[in-house]
């Protein structure tokens, strides 16, 4: 049974272009959440996702940051226009049952923009 | 605002002792805590986790306690191991919003 897998594991952009950080659930997991990790802090929530909806975005920048779970395919964090200060690790999560409950993690994103 | 905070940053402990890493709270309405460990490059690893109808909960050599009373958490991890090395965080659920808040974290050092 394959744990939460992101990818890329590493991405690189350079100021005003985009990043689109991909998470796919464990199997048989419908919940999927973000949080974002500054070096040396623990994590921050962004947003928490079931399939096609978003139930809690209130971790969410207002500008620039998107989320969303398709029916069909991973969950996409989308970061436009990055600027240096989005550099950090992007941590998904995944739970068999909602509620914040026994949030299983992935290896995260790097994000570094140059 | 945040409400869960760590009391040590870093904690260092000799292979074979025991290791206690402490955790404060502040939202007496919190009802579920779980603890996680974090590898440097890794994401976080799922240790355990506690609701707060219970005071105790073990797993393979590892216990957290949970005193509501002064809202302190604790997680004690047995004959500490060098792979016990990590970052850990404790995490509270706001179920004021839902949202798993974590703490600052405790790195542990494993010394052989």
């Amino acid at each position: 049974n394959a744990g939460v897998m992101q990818n890329p594991r590493h991405l690189v952009r350079r100021r005003g272009q985009e990043a689109r950080l991909r998470c796919s659930p464990m199997k048989g997991h419908s919940h999927v959440y973000w949080y974002r990790q500054l070096p040396e802090e623990g994590l921050k929530f962004m947003v928490y996702l079931q399939k096609e909806n978003i139930i809690d975005e209130s971790g969410m920048p207002k500008e620039r940051f998107s989320a969303e779970f398709p029916k069909e395919g991973p969950s996409i964090l989308r970061i436009q226009q990055v600027v240096r200060g989005d550099s950090a690790a992007y941590f998904c999560a995944s739970s068999p049952s909602g509620a914040y409950e026994k949030l299983f993690f992935g290896s995260g994103t790097q994000l570094s923009v140059l | 605002g945040e409400s869960v905070g760590l009391h040590l940053p870093t904690l260092s402990v000799q292979e074979g002792d025991n290791s206690i890493i402490n955790c404060a709270y502040s939202n007496s309405a919190s009802d579920y805590f779980i603890w996680y460990k974090q590898e440097s490059g890794k994401g976080p690893q799922f240790i355990i986790d506690i609701r707060s109808n219970m005071d105790k909960r073990q797993g393979q050599r590892v216990t957290v306690l949970l005193n509501k009373t002064v809202k302190h958490l604790s997680l004690q991890i047995a004959a500490t191991q060098p792979g016990d090395s990590a970052v850990y965080f404790c995490a509270e659920k706001d179920n004021q919003g839902g949202k798993l808040i974590f703490g600052q974290g405790t790195e542990l050092s494993v010394k052989p």
